[in-house]
């Protein structure tokens, strides 16, 4: 069955950087468009960036981009999202997300989530 | 960017009754492009409807989706035990996807 795992969330000062993993398996990885989601604390859900499945195209919200770098290894089924300039309002639990993909076309629509990891920054 | 925004905040409902959510673009979305989904405490969230009106597979037909332009609707027909939990709203026709900020519906 799809599985994806998350990891790398902990607590860093503001200014500073994280890398964060999603490993996925259960399914063709290199046929999927990926997602990072975050949520606040007691918040809604916040889009935060999606990478192709060649890994050639990244697309960013306009508040981390500039920041954060997603990025995918298609040999190792893993995902990344490099964090750096990490401020207060970052804080959040990290999903990565499968796209739903539809006879070979993304949706950026999410099917798959993993159960997410928590980044703090807090000095 | 587009802005959804959802109301009401919470819904208070007992098990039976009808719910009905509400979410409101800042500008006309897609029909094609909304979606709905479901999240429960602790859990990650689950894809309910696509285009504004398809239930994605395995949801039950008590929950159902309309709307277009800028208004749009998620409804439970009758809630069961298990439909309390957080429903948040999704349009994903510009390449920067937003949710709406989420309703609650609790138990009265």
């Amino acid at each position: 069955q799809v599985q994806l795992v998350e990891s790398g969330g902990t607590v860093v000062q503001p200014g500073g950087f994280l890398r964060l993993s999603c490993a996925a398996s259960g399914f063709t990885f290199t046929n999927h468009r990926m997602h990072w989601v975050r949520q606040a604390p007691g918040k809604g859900l916040e889009w935060v960036t999606a990478i192709s499945s060649g890994g050639d195209n990244d697309y960013y919200d306009a508040s981390v981009r500039g920041r954060f770098t997603i990025s995918r290894d298609n040999s190792k089924n893993i995902l990344f999202l490099q964090m750096n300039s990490l401020r207060v309002d970052d804080t959040a639990v990290y999903y990565c997300a499968r796209d739903w993909d539809v006879r070979g076309t993304p949706t950026n629509l999410f099917d798959y989530w993993g159960q997410g990891t928590l980044v703090t920054v807090s000095s | 960017e587009i802005v959804l925004t959802q109301s009401p905040g919470t819904l208070s409902l007992s098990p039976g009754e009808r719910a009905t959510v509400s979410c409101r673009g800042s500008q006309s979305v897609s029909r094609t492009s909304l979606a709905w989904y479901q999240q429960k405490p602790g859990q990650a969230p689950r894809l309910l409807i696509y285009a504004a009106s398809t239930r994605a597979t395995g949801i039950p037909d008590r929950f159902s989706g309309s709307g277009s332009g800028t208004d749009f609707t998620l409804t439970i027909s009758r809630l069961e035990p298990e439909d309390f939990a957080v429903y948040y709203c999704q349009q994903y026709s510009s390449s920067s996807l937003t949710f709406g900020g989420g309703t609650k519906v609790e138990i009265k």
